[in-house]
C-alpha cells in the first residue's frame, strides 16, 4: 500500500524567491515518484519523475526534486519563482508492478509580484 | 504533440441518471485509467484497463461503474445511476506500457449531479 503526504495545502512565495513544496511518501515496495502540475481548468501535466538511478531529477520549467529514501521524501524545488508557476502541484507515488498512482492532496502555489 | 482528449468538458445530470464519460487515449498507448477528484480533495484512482480488461480497481469503483473500450480508440466510463456524491472532476489517463513511463492525463470532465 502507498500513501502521500503533502505538507501545506497552500504556499505563497514572492516572485524570484525559492519554491519548496514538500512531499513525503509511504510505500511497501520501491517507489516510483512523480510531481504533476495542474493549471486552472487544465489537466495534470507531468513535471518530473523518479524511477531508478540518479536521486536528483530535473523537470520542466526549472523544477527539480530529490529522492531521499532515508527520509521518505521527494520535495520539489525551484530556485526562483515566476508568476507563471502559480498552479496546484500534486505529488504521486506508484510501486513497481503497479502503475496505479496514489496522489497527495495537492499544494496550491501562489506567486506574489 | 499527442494528447489525451476527454468529452464533454462539463456534464450536468440528474440524480439517478446514467452518464457516459468519453476519452480518447494517446494512440499506441496500452494502459488506460480513470481517476476522479472531488472538489477540494485529492485525486483518487478508480480503475486501470489493459488488454481489454480491468487490471486494477479501487474500492470506489463499485457495481455502478463500468469501463469499456468499444472501438479500439475510445475509452469510456459509465456511471449507471448517478448520486450527488459522484459530482467530481473525472480524469482519463493513458500510458505507453513501457517500463518507467508516466501517465498522460486528459483535461478532465467535470460531472455535476443535481
Amino acid at each position: 500500500a502507498q500513501s502521500v503526504t503533502q505538507l501545506g495545502s497552500h504556499v505563497s512565495v514572492s516572485e524570484g524567491a525559492l519554491v519548496l513544496l514538500r512531499c513525503n511518501y509511504s510505500s511497501s515496495v520501491p517507489p516510483y515518484l512523480f510531481w504533476y502540475v495542474q493549471y486552472p481548468n487544465q489537466g495534470l501535466q507531468l513535471l518530473l519523475k523518479y524511477t531508478t538511478g540518479a536521486t536528483l531529477v530535473k523537470g520542466i520549467n526549472g523544477f527539480e526534486a530529490e529522492f531521499k529514501k532515508s527520509e521518505t521524501s521527494f520535495h520539489l524545488t525551484k530556485p526562483s519563482a515566476h508568476m507563471s508557476d502559480a498552479a496546484e502541484y500534486f505529488c504521486a507515488v506508484s510501486g513497481a508492478g503497479s502503475y496505479q498512482l496514489t496522489f497527495g492532496k495537492g499544494t496550491k502555489l501562489s506567486v506574489i509580484p | 504533440e499527442p494528447e489525451v482528449t476527454q468529452t464533454p468538458s462539463h456534464q450536468v445530470t440528474q440524480m439517478g441518471q446514467e452518464v457516459i464519460l468519453r476519452c480518447v487515449p494517446i494512440s499506441n498507448h496500452l494502459y488506460f485509467y480513470w481517476y476522479r477528484q472531488i472538489l477540494g480533495q485529492k485525486v483518487e484512482f478508480l480503475v486501470s484497463f489493459y488488454n481489454n480488461e480491468i487490471s486494477e480497481k479501487s474500492e470506489i469503483f463499485d457495481d455502478q461503474f463500468s469501463v469499456e473500450r468499444p472501438d479500439g480508440s475510445n475509452f469510456t466510463l459509465k456511471i449507471r445511476s448517478t448520486k450527488l456524491e459522484d459530482s467530481a472532476m473525472y480524469f482519463c489517463a493513458s500510458r505507453p506500457g513501457v517500463v518507467n513511463t508516466e501517465a498522460f492525463f486528459g483535461q478532465g470532465t467535470r460531472l455535476t449531479v443535481v
